[in-house]
């Protein structure tokens, strides 16, 4: 069975300093991950995806993450935060049919 | 360059009638998804369609709740006889394939029941 954890619900940040979303998954094969943004009242935006590649994945608005298979985790970071980065974050791993989503990170930016 | 289409934005209902969510998917896309999201319970998978086909229905509740795609048309998610636990966020999303093809999301409708 596919699962996804992420480890904190809530990180707060100050502008201008780094963001690390943390993430677990398990997998019975190799997985295909993805980091998803949701802002209030809108659908889920793709931020980037990891399908066996490459372990260190760019993704939009500066984010990227890094594939560990030894630690099964998939951590979202970014070197400097943004106001405009408060919002909610998903982790998920696709499973053939569906994605399984973590229970989500609110990210609070701070001026 | 439109993206995936859901309506309406906003639906209310009173207990007992019927709600029509309708999805849209990017050009192109032929798979569709419907994942529900409740503030307790995050978000869920319900089903996976392509055209004419209920490939996964493993997420959608047994009774009540039913899902299609027609060769023409949006995807049409419809709940009969809502209830108040029915109220929630419905997000549609589309994808050109399945395995690590990323799921493009709509902005999804919030269910409302009175």
């Amino acid at each position: 069975a596919q699962s996804v954890t992420q480890l904190d619900s809530h990180v707060s940040v100050s502008e201008g300093t780094p963001v690390l979303l943390r993430c677990n998954y398990s997998s019975s094969y190799s997985p295909s991950l993805f980091w998803y943004v949701q802002h209030p009242n809108k659908g889920l935006q793709l931020l980037l995806k990891y399908t066996s590649a490459a372990t260190l994945v760019k993704g939009i608005n500066g984010f990227e993450a890094e594939f560990k298979k030894s630690e099964t985790s998939f951590h979202l970071t970014k070197p400097s935060a943004h106001m405009s980065d408060a919002a909610e974050y998903f982790c998920s791993n696709n499973a053939g049919n569906m994605l399984t989503f973590g229970g989500g990170t609110r990210l609070m930016v701070k001026p | 360059n439109a993206g995936v289409m859901q309506n309406p934005r906003h639906l209310v209902r009173r207990r007992g009638q019927e709600a029509r969510l309708r999805c849209s998917p990017m050009k192109g896309h032929s798979h569709v998804y419907w994942y529900r999201q409740l503030p307790e319970e995050g978000l869920k998978f319900m089903v996976y369609l392509q055209k004419e086909n209920i490939i996964d229905e493993s997420g959608m509740p047994k009774e009540r709740f039913s899902a299609e795609f027609p060769k023409e048309g949006p995807s049409i998610l419809r709940i009969q006889q809502v209830v108040r636990g029915d109220s929630a966020a419905y997000f549609c999303a589309s994808s050109l394939g399945t395995g690590g093809q990323p799921q493009h999301f709509g902005d999804g409708t919030r269910l409302s029941i009175l």
